[in-house]
């Protein structure tokens, strides 16, 4: 199975800051990877598929890249809204995996 | 718009059953892959189960293999979810979730999630 580390695991923040929250694969995926934004008592939310694809909702302050083993998340400037927990998933196979998530926190 | 609602959560004891339903609506169901995925309290998500567009195709997490089926009915735009043997680490709350396109492991949509807790 394919291990997907997130770090850091939480992340105190200011609104305006920047923010980058990476994501490693035990092995390599190419671009398949997502990325999901979870708040408290609500489902995950797509935000990123295929490694930097923006889904359709997603604020163009959020980017992502990366291929391979490493991807990064950035929010380039953190608004109140962004506060939540952030989850990396690899699509290449199965069973698909999940990172252990970010809490992104208010400062 | 789509929507997908589960229902069937509930209080389990320990080696019990329980039958998760996903209804969907406001997409073309029968052309979608769906996928099982849970969160236990406090934690993070845990994929469980993927059945492709037909049903041919089927995989589980190896935490639920042989205990827990994957199924889904086309015509009534239906997923489900059939847990046997219940564990008290099965507690979590469990969503559906489509894929994006065929296969693709993207999950675009979300159910709301129904609680099972399995105490005794």
């Amino acid at each position: 199975d394919i291990q997907m580390t997130q770090s850091p695991s939480s992340v105190s923040a200011s609104v305006g800051d920047r923010v980058t929250i990476t994501c490693r694969a035990s092995q390599g995926i190419y671009s398949w990877l997502a990325w999901y934004q979870q708040k408290p008592g609500k489902a995950p939310k797509l935000l990123i598929y295929a490694a930097s694809t923006l889904e359709g909702w997603a604020p163009s302050r959020f980017s992502a890249s990366g291929s391979g083993t490493d991807f990064t998340l950035t929010i380039s400037s953190l608004q109140p809204e962004d506060f939540a927990t952030y989850y990396c998933q690899q699509a290449n196979s199965f069973p698909r995996t999940f990172g252990g998530g970010t809490k992104v926190e208010i400062k | 718009e789509v929507q997908l609602v589960e229902s069937g959560g509930g209080l389990a004891q320990p080696g019990g059953s329980l039958r998760l339903s996903c209804a969907a609506s406001g997409f073309t169901f029968s052309s979608h892959s769906m996928n099982w995925v849970r969160q236990a309290p406090g934690k993070g998500l845990e994929w469980i189960s993927y059945i492709s567009s037909a049903s041919g195709i089927i995989y589980y997490a190896d935490s639920v293999e042989g205990r827990f089926t994957i199924s889904r009915d086309n015509a009534k735009n239906s997923l489900y979810l059939q847990m046997n043997s219940l564990r008290d680490e099965d507690t979590a709350v469990y969503y559906c979730a489509r894929d994006l396109d065929t296969a693709m492991g993207y999950f675009d949509s979300w159910g709301q999630g129904t609680l099972v807790t399995v105490s005794s």
